[in-house]
């Protein structure tokens, strides 16, 4: 089975800000990556945490904590546009482990 | 378009015939990923290269499964004997091997339904 747990889904309005949390299991952890996908898409890279704290890349930042084995995703701003599912996934050195994925819905 | 290309887009096949897919990567990239995702999922990691070696492969993935990447260039994934169960997509992805870039760039993965 997966070794990360994330919400299966987020519901937000327009213009408001949501975090989608993350656990994972530390076998095999080198750091915690970010994707989204849109319907009928691919999964395209959003950020990554190699060490804890914070990484800020426009309206996403994403943050780690090695210690509780946990981080999230922070998307400020929302737009419609931002409606599609998000996946975290470890990096074990080189393969991706994905988590299910959260899918966020953005109301108007 | 993230530069990886997957061919063909879409697959329909009979339970029992081979199935083969292919996946042109970024030139410069020399490692390369398989994947496969099903609806409602996560990506999940089916093999890995680098270069021309085939480096991992899922104990997931049955011996049905096999995957080349001869030359460190384009890779192919081929599915013997498919079965109602591979009904998939099926996405490749490929990535420098730079400990300052963690970003694999993905195509727009193969859908393969076996009826």
């Amino acid at each position: 089975g997966q070794s990360l747990e994330q919400p299966s889904e987020v519901t937000a309005v327009e213009g408001a800000i949501v975090q989608i949390n993350c656990t994972y299991q530390t076998s095999g952890f080198y750091g915690l990556s970010w994707y989204q996908q849109h319907d009928g898409g691919a999964p395209t890279f959003l950020s990554y945490n190699g060490l804890d704290g914070l990484e800020e890349t426009g309206r996403f930042s994403s943050f780690l904590s090695r210690s509780d084995s946990y981080g999230y995703l922070l998307l400020q701003e929302l737009q419609m546009k931002d409606s599609a599912s998000y996946f975290c996934a470890k990096d074990s050195s080189y393969k991706l482990i994905f988590g299910s994925g959260t899918r966020l819905l953005v109301r108007p | 378009d993230t530069g990886v290309s997957q061919n063909p887009r879409h697959k329909i096949t009979k339970r029992g015939q081979n199935v083969t897919f292919r996946c042109d990567p970024i030139s410069e990239h020399n490692r390369l990923y398989w994947y496969r995702q099903t609806l409602g999922q996560g990506p999940e990691f089916l093999t890995y290269f680098q270069n021309e070696a085939q480096l991992e492969k899922s104990r997931l993935l049955s011996d049905r499964f096999s995957a080349e990447r001869p030359k460190g260039s384009f890779s192919t994934l081929e599915i013997q004997r498919t079965e109602q169960g591979d009904s998939a997509m099926y996405l490749c992805a490929s990535s420098l091997e730079n400990r300052e870039d963690y970003e694999q760039y993905f195509g727009p993965g193969t859908r393969l339904t076996v009826t």
